[in-house]
């Protein structure tokens, strides 16, 4: 079984400074990991994606994620936090090598950033 | 390029009431999910499929029906609607590809009274 953990459920940041919104995973295999950013009465966006390689990615808007194997995280972060980046985001695995594509995602991080 | 569309965007039923939710995606994907969104719990998958003719359970099926008969629809059918179904529900699609990220639709607010 695959799992994801998103232990904070908001996390407040004034506008200018870093952010980091945590996520921890749990699969049986080599993870596909993702972020997602979901704006109100909006799907969920794609933000970045961890596929193999390099363990900074860098995404859209900014952002970028750390994937750790050793403590199977994928935190997302940003170095100067905007305003229009308050959202809600979640963090998402999948299994390589498998023919389940689906989905499992954590319970969404609220971000709020202050002006 | 419309990507994924959902309708309707809102819905109220009463309980025992049927109906379907459309999904349609106009990218050629191969890959189609229905997941529900509450409070709390991210989202949640309801059934998906890996292309045309071809669906399976996610993991909160009881009371959805789907089918694939197009590679471009993808609709979900409520059976017999329930109060615990009151939920936002979110089409997804993508390529065949393992590491390909899923684009959704902007979703259809659902409530059962």
């Amino acid at each position: 079984a695959q799992s994801v953990a998103q232990p904070e459920d908001q996390v407040n940041v004034a506008e200018g400074n870093p952010l980091t919104v945590k996520c921890t995973y749990s699969v049986s295999g080599n993870p596909y990991l993702f972020w997602y950013v979901q704006y109100p009465n909006r799907g969920l966006q794609f933000l970045l994606k961890y596929i193999t390689g390099d363990n900074l990615v860098k995404g859209s808007y900014g952002f970028e994620a750390e994937f750790n194997k050793s403590q199977t995280s994928f935190h997302l972060k940003k170095p100067s936090a905007l305003v229009s980046d308050s959202a809600l985001y979640f963090c998402a695995v999948r299994v390589m090598d498998t023919g389940r594509r689906a989905l499992t995602f954590g319970s969404g991080t609220r971000l709020q950033v202050q002006p | 390029n419309a990507g994924v569309t959902q309708t309707p965007k809102f819905q109220v039923l009463k309980t025992g009431q049927s109906m379907t939710l459309q999904c349609a995606q106009d990218m050629n994907h191969e890959y189609m999910s229905w997941y529900r969104q509450d409070p709390g719990m991210g989202l949640r998958l309801i059934h998906y499929s890996v292309g045309a003719g071809i669906t399976d359970q996610g993991e909160v099926p009881n009371g959805y029906n789907v089918s694939r008969s197009t590679t471009e629809d993808f609709p979900l059918r409520l059976l017999s609607a329930a109060p615990s179904q009151t939920s936002v529900y979110f089409c997804a699609s993508s390529y065949r590809g393992g590491g390909e990220p899923q684009h959704f639709g902007d979703g259809t607010r659902l409530s059962i009274l």
